[in-house]
């Protein structure tokens, strides 16, 4: 149980699209998902914690008109990089966390690597 | 953002023999931490969680030690195996399920 999907595992674009990156827990519902980057060699950084059904809130430092996040179901979050440009070439993780018995931590997804030509 | 990392530090260590990773963390009022495993192109993965009223607690092959006082989180991983080699990160946060902080971690790499 408490797994954790994202859709693409791998997506190069060319600099200046728009690109959607899917967080979905399979087997659970998830009132609050979290987004995080990871740049090579590096931890992983919080961007922003989506709340179905409310607007996302942010870190200090993310843009969220660049990162736009849309929780619309218990059991999907979308992250999208507008306009995107090599320097938003990253690793994208989500985690998200549960109701009832799996409240008390975070399910990571598998990441996606983003590539911004 | 917070808490983002440099470059990692890295651990080399025998098969068979004990590792322990050590995390400084910096809030004062962080009371759960936690410790993931992140293997190469992969998310993060669960090993073991402590609550702040706790010092110590043990899993499988793992314990993890909390010293409030000098705020240290340490992992200890008992007869190490090939297959331990990954990146370890300790996460900090003020309360179990909500926004956690995640330490630079570091890389161990296991030598058969």
């Amino acid at each position: 149980g408490a797994v954790v999907s994202q859709h693409p595992s791998r997506v190069i674009c060319k600099s200046g699209t728009s690109v959607k990156i899917e967080c979905r827990s399979l087997d659970f519902q998830a009132t609050t998902m979290f987004w995080y980057r990871q740049f090579p060699k590096q931890s992983l950084m919080l961007m922003a914690t989506s709340n179905e059904g409310s607007k996302a809130t942010y870190e200090q430092g993310v843009e969220k008109d660049k990162f736009l996040i849309n929780h619309a179901s218990l059991t999907l979050s979308t992250l999208t990089v507008t306009s995107a440009h090599p320097e938003d070439s990253s690793f994208y993780i989500c985690s998200a966390r549960g109701q009832g018995a799996l409240l008390d931590t975070q399910y990571f997804g598998p990441g996606t690597r983003l590539t911004v030509l | 953002g917070e808490s983002v990392g440099l470059h990692l530090p890295t651990l080399s260590v025998q098969e068979g023999d004990n590792s322990i990773i050590n995390c400084a963390y910096s809030n004062s009022a962080s009371d759960y931490f936690i410790w993931y495993k992140q293997e190469s192109g992969k998310g993060p993965q669960f090993i073991i969680d402590i609550r702040s009223n706790m010092d110590k607690r043990q899993g499988q092959r793992v314990t993890v030690l909390l010293n409030k006082t000098v705020k240290h989180l340490s992992l200890q991983i008992a007869a190490t195996q090939p297959g331990d080699s990954a990146v370890y990160f300790c996460a900090e946060g003020e309360n179990q399920g909500g926004k956690l902080i995640f330490g630079q971690g570091t890389e161990l790499s296991v030598k058969p």
